[in-house]
């Protein structure tokens, strides 16, 4: 199974702060994702990317940026933190299309 | 785009029943299905998918039904554990897309 690892796992942050949320992946896989969950709700596609140096808007990319320096690596960005923001957020990454592997999920809270 | 449905939002069992839980999607287009298990506080686990072009795929104590007709996916689980608690979601990739859509989860509870 693919190692997909997150930092921080948890975060409090203030309104108006940047966050940056990071991935790193070891299996060599193209394709990384950034979704957020809601209580109650499935997940939601933020941004992804299928190379590095390039990123792709998904569902709900209003308020994040993201950035894939290199395979492995895929940062989630707030610039402005805002309340509504205040979810868990889950990194994945696949080698082609079909079976996404997630990492562990990074809580944030914004005050 | 696409949407996907599923139900029952939760269920709570005796350990030793089988659950049925079912997905509905809206995409004719839909062409992967894959279905993931999270653990409280733990990240997604995948566990089982099917293709447009399969009818039934089974793994251990897993049986996941499709039907290209009416749209919509069964999994069934058999002789439920404790540690089959869990939120199981249904998910939809449709062709020529690397976007994966999932329902909102179902909350399996499994009473010892």
């Amino acid at each position: 199974e693919a190692a997909v690892t997150q930092s921080p796992r948890s975060k409090v942050a203030v309104t108006g702060g940047k966050v940056t949320l990071s991935c790193h992946q070891t299996n060599n896989h193209d394709y990384m994702y950034w979704y957020r969950q809601d209580t109650g709700h499935g997940l939601r596609l933020i941004h992804y990317s299928y190379v590095a140096d390039s990123t792709e808007k998904g569902d709900i990319p209003d308020g994040y940026k993201a950035s894939r320096p290199s395979q492995e690596n895929f940062s989630l960005i707030l610039e402005l933190a805002s309340l509504s923001q205040t979810a868990v957020y889950f990194c994945a990454s696949s080698e082609g299309v079909d079976t996404q592997y997630f990492g562990p999920g990074t809580r944030l809270l914004v005050l | 785009g696409e949407q996907v449905e599923q139900l029952p939002s939760s269920l709570i069992v005796q350990e030793g029943a089988s659950v049925l839980i079912n997905c509905s999607y809206t995409d004719s287009a839909s062409v992967y299905f894959p279905w993931y298990k999270q653990e409280p506080g733990k990240r997604l686990q995948f566990i089982i998918d099917i293709r447009s072009n399969m009818e039934r795929k089974q793994t251990q104590r897993l049986t996941l039904l499709f039907d290209k007709k009416t749209k919509h996916l069964s999994l069934h689980i058999t002789a439920t554990q404790p540690g089959d608690s869990a939120i199981y979601f249904c998910s939809a990739r449709s062709s020529g897309s690397w976007q994966l859509i999932f329902g909102s989860g179902t909350q399996l509870t499994v009473m010892p």
